[in-house]
């Protein structure tokens, strides 16, 4: 069984970067792709960004400007890292996987991590 | 981006009764490519249905999904005690995904 588990620090000031790693196990971080995903409290859901496991990566043209994705397959583990963060980036980060099937990836996702809580705040 | 807007925001039901989950998109959304989730409190969304139709692994058949464009609709036949949660819907035909705003399903 896959399992995602978002790790990094709960607050962060204004101003900083914000860096998050998931990491896989129970399976494959190849032939997938990863995203990021967060829910402000009380809020919906906001698809920040995936990456492929080669490396190809795509953004939410919203906070492209401020997002990096990485992976480091070795470890299988993929990484965010959000600039110039404000109180408007507290919320529950989730890593989730998008469903892949005979190699044809479709962006709905099928297993994700547990969520961690990042609070912008000095 | 399409934008999905979810109705109700709330409905109140009592378990055994049949509820009906309104998603519509401001564009039509490509090929059907419609998912739903449930989220309970302080837990990560589940995929229930995908294709705006297709049940994801291990959902019971009471969760059923349905519609094409900009209009869907997942209904649930016979509300379990488990199923009180929040159901969102996303779309995935067009970059970036999106989903809607959410819909809560609270005991009456």
């Amino acid at each position: 069984q896959v399992q995602l588990q978002e790790s990094g620090p709960g607050l962060v000031k204004p101003s900083e970067t914000l860096s998050l790693t998931c990491t896989v196990s129970g399976g494959s971080i190849s032939s997938y792709y990863w995203s990021w995903i967060r829910q402000a409290p009380g809020k919906g859901l906001e698809w920040i960004g995936y990456i492929y496991y080669s490396g190809s990566t795509n953004y939410n043209p919203s906070l492209k400007s401020r997002v990096t994705i990485s992976v480091d397959t070795s470890e299988k583990q993929f990484s965010l890292k959000l600039s110039s963060v404000t109180a408007a980036d507290t919320a529950v980060y989730y890593c989730a996987r998008e469903h892949c099937t005979n190699g044809v990836c479709q962006s709905y996702f099928d297993y994700w991590g547990q969520g961690t809580l990042v609070t912008v705040s000095s | 981006e399409i934008v999905l807007t979810q109705s109700p925001g709330t409905l109140s039901l009592s378990p055994g009764e049949r509820a009906t989950l309104s998603c519509r998109a401001s564009q039509s959304v490509r090929s059907t490519y419609l998912a739903w989730y449930q989220q309970r409190p302080g837990q990560a969304p589940r995929l229930l249905i995908y294709g705006a139709s297709s049940r994801a692994t291990g959902i019971p058949d009471r969760f059923s999904g349905s519609g094409s464009g900009t209009d869907f609709t997942l209904t649930i036949s016979r509300l379990e005690p488990e199923d009180f949660a929040v159901y969102y819907c996303q779309q995935y035909g067009s970059s970036p995904p999106t989903f809607g705003g959410g819909t809560k399903v609270e005991i009456k």
